[in-house]
């Protein structure tokens, strides 16, 4: 069964800190995304990344950054949290060579930041 | 500028009737759609696509309508069952390029009453 995991289902941070949120899949997917979730405005798009070392910004890339180090795993990095950053956070991933392929998400990191 | 809108926040069914999901977009060159589901503290998970070819495609209760000069997509999910329950996120995305990045609409939260 094909999976993408994230580490974390639930977080808890507090204000100033630097916060790591890892996900790795295991289906040797080209291309990893990170979302964050938010009532009323969906699913929204902080960075993807489409090869080992590569990335790109997505709609709301302020106050994050991102590592993909190796071709599983792709971390989204908090630098300083604030509490605007309360979110559910959900990687995906899927596959370059084939056009139609949507995206396999994780479970999702409920983060909350104090 | 939200470029996939679903305008209904919510929706309510009753058991065995039909539940229609709505879903408009504004970015022409749009050419693959696709619906996801989402159960709270889960990852969404995929239902049903269309290609821009073809005005319907059905799987079991599920049917996508596209209607392309309307720029409007709709699920349909006949019949309804309270398993359904669940946040419905509509997404859009042009095919051919190196990631097939998703554009998500805001969500309906579907409520299927026994």
């Amino acid at each position: 069964d094909v999976k993408v995991t994230q580490s974390s289902r639930y977080l808890v941070k507090r204000t100033g800190e630097k916060v790591f949120l890892e996900c790795v899949q295991d289906m040797d997917h080209e291309n990893m995304f990170w979302y964050r979730q938010d009532p009323g405005l969906g699913l929204r798009l902080i960075y993807f990344s489409y090869d080992v070392k590569m990335k790109e910004k997505g709609d709301i890339p302020e106050g994050y950054s991102v590592s993909r180090e190796k071709k599983e795993r792709f971390s989204l990095i908090l630098e300083s949290a604030s509490t605007n950053q309360t979110s559910m956070y959900l990687c995906a991933s899927n596959r370059r060579d084939i056009p139609n392929y949507g995206y396999t998400f994780g479970s999702g990191t409920r983060l909350t930041v104090v | 500028d939200q470029q996939v809108k679903q305008n209904s926040p919510s929706l309510s069914v009753q058991e065995g009737r039909i539940s229609i999901l709505n879903c408009d977009y504004t970015n022409s060159m749009f050419d693959y759609f696709l619906w996801y589901k989402k159960y709270p503290a889960e990852g969404p998970t995929f239902l049903i696509s269309i290609s821009s070819i073809k005005d319907k495609n059905e799987d079991g209760r599920f049917t996508v309508f596209l209607n392309k000069s309307a720029k409007h997509l709709s699920l349909h999910i006949v019949p309804s069952q309270p398993g359904d329950s669940a946040v419905y996120f509509c997404a859009a995305t042009r095919l051919g390029g190196a990631t097939n990045k998703l554009i998500f609409g805001t969500g309906t939260l579907l409520a299927v009453q026994p």
